[in-house]
């Protein structure tokens, strides 16, 4: 059955560094996602991607995140100088539709110390 | 801002018993979806209900959309201990860019022998 995937795992990394969080979607999907969720807390939406731009976000998602698509499968999230409290799940998820269900990965923890 | 409460916030149940998890809201939403998370992984998608009044079955989980489409039910026959998990309900919002979802607050369930 076809799943998200994302990579890496678990990914640890120091106050002010920039972190790059990859994923692979469904591959006949044509929306994506990036959803985070603090320990502890809801998930709550990041941003959304269709047609090789961001179509909507979050005020999370501010000027420090950026996403891309570089390439036919992957798609990822930037964090360009990571914070304490960017520690969290990143899920990634995707759509075939607008109006489709959205399946996600299996997240990856980041740990900024 | 869409909120979704959902409750209880814990339930610690004996195998056999049956329950019922709620998710409201104020806000209509375009479907609604139930999702279950295990720690450290990403949520699975159980089902997804978009007309008002809608009931769908999934095995011993009935999962019922309200008329307004504004709130959701699960409810578990026979929960056994594999039931035990986190249950989240998402209210999804389509946009042009795809279909937003915001979480619910989660219902942790305890399923004991």
């Amino acid at each position: 059955e076809p799943e998200v995937t994302q990579t890496p795992s678990h990914q640890v990394t120091q106050m002010g560094q920039e972190v790059i969080l990859r994923c692979v979607p469904i591959s006949n999907h044509l929306y994506f996602y990036w959803y985070r969720q603090i320990l502890g807390q809801k998930v709550e939406f990041l941003v959304s991607f269709y047609n090789n731009e961001i179509s909507e976000k979050s005020e999370i998602f501010d000027d420090q995140f950026s996403v891309e698509r570089p390439d036919g499968s992957n798609f990822t999230l930037k964090i360009r100088s990571t914070k304490l409290e960017d520690s969290a799940m990143y899920f990634c998820a995707s759509s075939r539709d607008s109006n489709t269900e959205a399946f996600f990965g299996q997240g990856t923890r980041l740990t900024v110390v | 801002t869409q909120l979704l409460e959902q409750s209880p916030q814990f339930l610690s149940i004996q195998e056999g018993e049956n329950l019922t998890v709620y998710c409201n809201s104020s806000s209509v939403f375009s479907s609604l979806q139930w999702y279950r998370q295990e720690p450290g992984e990403g949520p699975v998608l159980l089902v997804t209900v978009v007309t008002g009044g809608e009931v769908k079955k999934l095995k011993r989980l009935t999962f019922q959309f309200g008329d307004a489409r504004k709130d959701s039910s699960l409810h578990i026959t026979a929960a056994q201990p594999g039931d035990t998990g986190l249950y989240l309900c998402a209210g999804a919002r389509v946009t042009g860019g795809g279909n937003k979802l915001t979480f619910g607050t989660g219902t942790q369930l305890k399923v004991e022998l």
